[in-house]
Order: structure tokens, then sequence, then C-alpha cells
């Protein structure tokens, strides 16, 4: 079966600290992976997505994902946060033919001063 | 260009009630999902819709259905209203060959 895990329910970090928020995937098929962000009172933003070829991407903001077939993962990183990145970051694979969809429960993201 | 609109914003219902949410894509796009955003969790895929025709459905009883109009626009129906229907639903668009999804804002639909 299709799922997404994100293992951490929330993480804070300091502003300026780096950031990785975990995210591992199980499909049947090639993935296309995902990362979106959700600010509260806010829809879901695109960071970055993953279909083929280089397995480090890079998304806006300044953030980036590594995929690791081998571990089936897809973990996001920052290297320097941001006040403004406090937010909820969701991770989701998608099936080739587009016509499936699905989230992780998403990682909330606290940044202290 | 707009982005993905919802209406309405906010609802209130009433447990065994019927309720319409609507959506329009950004111009351009043919093709509409719908996702159910419980408190605490990610978004749940219930649908996809491409030019009219249902191309992708989740795990959601009958109760919830949905259609594309002809200007691409999307409805989703759910009847007979449980408490825990209570959720944020996200719509969101794409293109006809993308999986770039973009989301609207969602509409707040609280079952009392």
């Amino acid at each position: 079966a299709q799922s997404v895990t994100q293992p951490d329910i929330h993480i804070t970090v300091s502003e300026g600290a780096s950031l990785e928020l975990r995210c591992n995937y199980s499909y049947g098929a090639t993935p296309y992976l995902f990362w979106y962000v959700q600010s509260p009172g806010q829809g879901l933003q695109l960071l970055l997505k993953y279909f083929s070829g280089d397995t480090l991407v890079q998304g806006i903001k300044g953030f980036e994902a590594e995929f690791k077939r081998s571990q089936s993962s897809f973990n996001l990183r920052k290297p320097s946060v941001h006040w403004s990145d406090a937010a909820e970051y969701f991770c989701a694979v998608g099936s080739i033919t587009g016509n499936q969809f699905y989230f992780g429960t998403g990682t909330s993201l606290t940044v202290i001063p | 260009d707009a982005g993905v609109t919802q209406s309405p914003t906010h609802l209130i219902k009433t447990r065994g009630q019927q309720v319409t949410l609507r959506c329009s894509p950004i111009s351009g796009h043919k093709s509409v999902s719908w996702y159910q955003q419980v408190l605490g969790q990610g978004p749940q895929f219930i649908f996809q819709y491409y030019e009219k025709e249902e191309r992708g459905r989740g795990n959601f009883p009958d109760r919830f259905s949905a259609r594309q109009f002809p200007n691409y626009s999307s409805e989703l129906n759910v009847n007979a209203l449980l408490l825990g229907d209570s959720a944020l639903y996200l719509c969101a668009s794409t293109t006809a060959n993308s999986y770039e999804q973009y989301f609207g804002p969602g509409t707040r639909l609280t079952v009392t």
C-alpha cells in the first residue's frame, strides 16, 4: 500500500540554523515526490518536486531535497532557517498517472530567535 | 492570473445535512482534485477530475461525490454529514500533463 511517513511531528530550530525534515515513502512503482508548505490559514504551496534525473532537487525559498531510492526517503533541507519558515511541511507521493496522491501527516516547524 | 478559488470559506452544517463545495481552477487548468484535511493531519485525496471525467478516487464512502463542469470548475458534494466530516476541504488544479498541483485556500466545514 502507498504511504508517506514523516517521523517528526514537531521540530524547533533556531533562526540561522540548518534544517532537515525527514520523509519516507512506500510506493509500488517509481514515485513522484513532492514537498509542500502550509502556513496558518493558507493553502498548500509547492516547495519542490522530484520526477527523475538528478536526485538532489532545488526548490523555492532556498530549500532542497534529496531522493534516496535505497532508503525510500526524500528529506527536505535548508542550510539556514529564517523566522518566516515557521509553518507546517508536508511530504507527498504521486502516481505516474497523476490520479493518486498521498500526503504525510506533516511536520510542524517552529523557529526561535 | 487568479489562483484557485474556493467557496464558501467557512460553512457550518448539522449532522445528516448535505453540503456542496465549489472550486474554480486556475485559467487553463483542466484537472481538479479534492482533498480532505482533518485538523492535525495531512490532506487525504478524495477525487481527481479531468475534462469532466473522474480519473481517480480515494478511499472515501459513496456519500462523497463530485463533478466537473465544461468551464472546468468543480463541485464536491457530501451527503448525510457526520461529525467526522468536519475538516478543511482543499481543491487543487493542474494542467493536463503536469503533476504540479496548485491549491486553493480551502473551505472549512464544521459539522455539529
